[in-house]
């Protein structure tokens, strides 16, 4: 059965840093989202891109944040400076298409980040 | 902002119980409430979509009911084995194109069902 997978399953930066997290999403889908986990909170919203574009972004996806889809078949999310607060789990998911039947948004495992 | 509320955060069962937990969102401008089953490690696994008031699903022996105009969706699991042992997520998504697609998540209900 198709999956979404992550790369790397774990990553330790230093503040300031750059750091890539990578996502494949499932192959025939067109809607991808970034989510992430702080420990002890919930999962939040990040941002959703379609057709090549942000279509929605929260108030944590600032100018530090950036998603791109360079290939196809990859999807980043790039952290320009980490911060210490950027530690968390980050999530891909992607979506087939518009409508309520396809509504099923598919997770990966996530990325844990940990910004020291 | 939106708030969806789970409870209990934590549920501890024997093996062979039923239980049942609480999904809680705004009863407004609803789109779909979405249910996820999460295991440390893998990927947060999908259960049901649900859409319409009155909506109930059910996948071997987890069931789910939604009620839109109270705004509340209900999770049973029925005869609980050790392999159920999860976190599970609600998430709720507004209606379409006002703010997209994005889902808002519960805290989750963490179950530990005991041999």
């Amino acid at each position: 059965e198709p999956e979404v997978t992550q790369t790397p399953s774990h990553q330790v930066t230093q503040m300031g840093q750059e750091v890539i997290l990578r996502c494949v999403p499932i192959s025939n889908h067109l809607y991808f989202y970034w989510y992430r986990q702080i420990l002890g909170q919930k999962v939040e919203f990040l941002v959703s891109f379609y057709n090549n574009e942000i279509s929605e972004k929260s108030e944590i996806f600032d100018d530090q944040f950036s998603v791109e889809r360079p290939d196809g078949s990859n999807f980043t999310l790039k952290i320009r400076s980490t911060k210490l607060e950027d530690s968390a789990m980050y999530f891909c998911a992607s979506r087939n298409r518009r409508g309520r039947n396809q509504e099923t948004q598919y997770f990966g495992p996530g990325t844990r980040l940990l910004v020291l | 902002i939106l708030n969806v509320e789970q409870s209990p955060q934590s549920l501890h069962v024997q093996e062979g119980d039923s239980t049942n937990f609480t999904c809680s969102f705004p009863s407004s401008n609803f789109y779909a409430l979405h249910w996820y089953r999460w295991e440390t490690a893998k990927s947060p696994e999908a259960l049901f979509v649900m859409t319409l008031n009155g909506d109930e699903k059910k996948k071997g022996r987890i069931s789910a009911t939604l009620n839109t105009k109270e705004g509340y969706s209900y999770l049973y699991i029925k005869g609980s084995q050790p392999e159920d042992s999860a976190t599970y997520l609600c998430a709720f998504r507004v209606g379409c194109c006002s703010t997209g697609s994005r889902l808002t998540f519960g805290e989750g209900t963490q179950l530990t069902v005991n041999p």
